[in-house]
């Protein structure tokens, strides 16, 4: 069964530093997603990626965050100048056109120190 | 979006049914309710989804109240392994159709007992 995939599983960087955050959404799916999730919060909706750009973004995604599609497979998240309050479960997701799931990946677990 | 309640926490028996209820009263005619549940920090795993009719899947039925103000997400033979963070989730349409963002609330803590 196909499956949204993210590397790495787990990310520790020093304050101040940036970091890419990779996800690898389902074969033919068109539409992409970053969730976080703070250690003991709600799951919390980040951006959504739509034909090469951004469809809708939250508060949160502020000028810190950027997300791109590299190629044809990879989709990514990169936070410019980490914050302690960045650290946090990252979940990626994707659903495919005319579909009414959003799949989720594992998550990467990214702390700031 | 339309708002979900949700109780905290609930147990059950292993083997049993697990019967867990949702409130969304202020839903719109086109909005659907979603089930997704989260084991312990993993990513969020889709359970299933309705509209207005009850839908039964591999994993789970959902039944829809007629007024569309309440829904139960029911396991039928819970297993230890069925614990878990479930999220009942009204679904935000945008204008994009397939395109829409997920708002997750607290969900309940489901608790499977041996």
């Amino acid at each position: 069964e196909p499956e949204v995939t993210q590397t790495p599983s787990h990310q520790v960087t020093q304050m101040g530093q940036e970091v890419i955050l990779r996800c690898v959404p389902i074969s033919n799916h068109l539409y992409f997603y970053w969730y976080r999730q703070i250690l003991g919060q709600k799951v919390e909706f980040l951006v959504s990626f739509y034909n090469n750009e951004i469809s809708e973004k939250s508060e949160i995604f502020d000028d810190q965050f950027s997300v791109e599609r590299p190629d044809g497979s990879n989709f990514t998240l990169k936070i410019r100048s980490t914050k302690l309050e960045d650290s946090a479960m990252y979940f990626c997701a994707s659903i495919g056109l005319g579909q009414e799931t959003q799949y989720f990946g594992p998550g990467t677990r990214l702390l700031v120190l | 979006d339309a708002k979900t309640t949700q109780p905290p926490s609930m147990d059950c028996a292993e083997g049993r049914a697990a019967n867990l209820p949702c409130n969304h009263s202020t839903i719109s005619g086109n909005e659907y309710v979603y089930w997704y549940r989260q084991i312990h920090s993993q990513g969020p795993q889709y359970i299933i989804h309705g509209l207005k009719n009850n839908e039964t899947n591999e994993m789970a039925s959902l039944i829809i109240t007629e007024d569309r103000k309440s829904s139960t997400l029911i396991l039928p033979h819970a297993t230890l392994r069925d614990t878990a963070v479930y999220y009942c989730i009204v679904r935000v349409l945008n204008s994009g159709g397939s395109n829409y963002k997920l708002t997750f609330g607290k969900g309940t803590l489901l608790t499977v007992n041996p």
